[in-house]
C-alpha cells in the first residue's frame, strides 16, 4: 500500500531560526513529489514539486530536497518568519497518470517571536 | 482570475439532511476533484472528472455524488448526511490529471453533521 509519512507531526520555532521538515515514503512507481502550505482555514498551495531526476529545488526562503534512493524528502525553511505558520503536507504521485496521489498528514508548525 | 471557488464557507446539517457543495474554476481546466480532510489522515479523494460530462470514483466516494455538465462547475452532493461525514471538504482543479500537473485548491467547505 502506498504510503507517506512525515516527521515531525508539530513543531515550534522561533521566528528567524531555520527548521527541517521530514518525508518518507513507499509510492511505487515513483512520479514526483510535491510539498504544499496549508495556512489555517485555507486550501493547500504548492511550494514544490520535483521529479525523480531533480536532489534540490528552492522557492525562496523554502528548499526541497528528493533522495529517490531512500525515498526521503525534506523541507527546509530558513529564516523562518511568522507567516510560515502553517501545515506542510507532502503528496507523492505514482506514475500512470490519473489521481494516484498520496497524502502525508502534514506537519505543524508554528513560528513564534 | 478568482481560481477555484466553494461555497458555502461552513454548514451545519442534521443526519439526513441533504445539501450541495459548490465548486467552480475560471481556469478551464479539465481535471477536477473533491477531497475530505481529517484531522490525523491525509486528504482523501472523494470523486474526480476528467472532463465535462465524465466522473468517478475515488477512495472514499460512498454518500456522495457528483456531475458535471460543464467544465467550471463540479458541485458534490451529500444524499443523506450522516455524523461520519462532519469534515472540511475541498475542491482541486488542474490543467490535466493532477500527476502530471500542478493541483490548485479551492478555500474548503467545513461541514458539521448533527
Amino acid at each position: 500500500k502506498n504510503q507517506v509519512e512525515q516527521s515531525p507531526q508539530s513543531l515550534i520555532i522561533l521566528e528567524g531560526k531555520n527548521c527541517t521538515l521530514q518525508c518518507n515514503y513507499t509510492v511505487s512507481p515513483f512520479s514526483n513529489l510535491r510539498w504544499y502550505k496549508q495556512d489555517t482555514g485555507r486550501g493547500p498551495v504548492s511550494l514544490t514539486i520535483m521529479t525523480f531526476s531533480e536532489n534540490t529545488k528552492s522557492n525562496g526562503r523554502y528548499t526541497a530536497t528528493l533522495d529517490a534512493d531512500t525515498k526521503q524528502s525534506s523541507l527546509h525553511i530558513t529564516a523562518s518568519q511568522l507567516s510560515d505558520s502553517a501545515s506542510y503536507i507532502c503528496v507523492v504521485s505514482a506514475l500512470g497518470g490519473g489521481n494516484k496521489l498520496t497524502f502525508g498528514t502534514g506537519t505543524q508548525l508554528k513560528v513564534e517571536l | 482570475n478568482a481560481g477555484v471557488t466553494q461555497t458555502p464557507k461552513f454548514q451545519v446539517l442534521k443526519t439526513g439532511q441533504s445539501m450541495t457543495l459548490q465548486c467552480a474554476q475560471d481556469m478551464n481546466h479539465e481535471y477536477m476533484s473533491w477531497y475530505r480532510q481529517d484531522p490525523g489522515m491525509g486528504l482523501r479523494l472523494i470523486h474526480y472528472s476528467v472532463g465535462a460530462g465524465i466522473t468517478d470514483q475515488g477512495e472514499v466516494p460512498n454518500g456522495y455524488n457528483v456531475s458535471r455538465s460543464t467544465t467550471e462547475d463540479f458541485p458534490l452532493r451529500l444524499l443523506s448526511a450522516a455524523p461520519s461525514q462532519t469534515s472540511v471538504y475541498f475542491c482541486a482543479s488542474s490543467y490535466t490529471s493532477p500527476s502530471l500537473h500542478e493541483q490548485f485548491f479551492g478555500p474548503g467547505t467545513r461541514l458539521t453533521v448533527l
